[in-house]
């Protein structure tokens, strides 16, 4: 089954303590992102990848980082967590056929930094 | 400034009535749209996309129109059912902008039996 898997679902941490939210696809496809959705502001894109080693910034990525040493991997990390990143994250892997991308969201994560 | 609006306001509807879903969009110049269904607690799952030049697409119960003159796109689910009952998100891919997805807020629809 193709699918976008994220761990954890669920995570309460405190501020300044280090995670890393995993995201994995099994659909070979190239290009992922990471998004956070805050109510009334819909999904915002923290980062994304191209490709293996190629990432970049999206709308809102201070206070992340990322990686992409695996096609199938795609890590959001958190080196100093704050409050104001309580928020529910999702990873997504795109596909692009005949010029046009659709994206397949993971189930979700949900950060509450104490 | 840019924007992509979507009603706030939750849609209530009678189960078996088209519900209309609307998204407008200002200062953007889209290639294309989407729209996404999620449910509380799911990730968002893609319905359909729509091409700047097309004007109305179809799927099963769902139509959907983009109006690049208006800058907006509708929305519709005909013969509704308690089941669609959920948060639709538009989205716009700027042009030339890959992986360059801007999302709505959502729009909430609840269809009654």
């Amino acid at each position: 089954e193709a699918q976008v898997t994220q761990n954890p679902r669920y995570l309460i941490t405190v501020t300044g303590k280090k995670l890393t939210v995993t995201c994995s696809q099994n659909m070979n496809h190239e290009y992922m992102s990471w998004y956070r959705q805050d109510p009334g502001l819909g999904l915002r894109q923290i980062y994304y990848s191209m490709n293996v080693e190629v990432t970049d910034k999206g709308d809102v990525p201070e206070g992340y980082k990322v990686s992409r040493k695996e096609k199938r991997n795609f890590p959001l990390i958190l080196e100093s967590p704050s409050p104001n990143q309580t928020s529910l994250y999702f990873c997504a892997s795109t596909t692009r056929e005949g010029g046009e991308e659709t994206q397949y969201f993971g189930p979700g994560t949900r950060l509450l930094v104490l | 400034s840019q924007k992509i609006e979507q009603n706030s306001e939750a849609l209530n509807i009678q189960e078996g009535k088209t519900a209309t879903l609307t998204c407008n969009y200002t200062n953007y110049s889209p290639a294309y749209l989407q729209w996404y269904r999620q449910d509380p607690g799911r990730g968002p799952v893609f319905l359909l996309l729509i091409r700047e030049n097309e004007k109305e697409k179809r799927k099963e119960r769902l139509k959907v129109t983009f109006d690049t003159t208006l800058k907006q796109s509708l929305f519709h689910i005909t013969a509704s059912q308690p089941a669609d009952s959920a948060t639709y998100l538009c989205a716009l891919n700027l042009s030339g902008g890959y992986n360059k997805l801007i999302f709505g807020a959502g729009t909430r629809l609840a269809v009654h039996p």
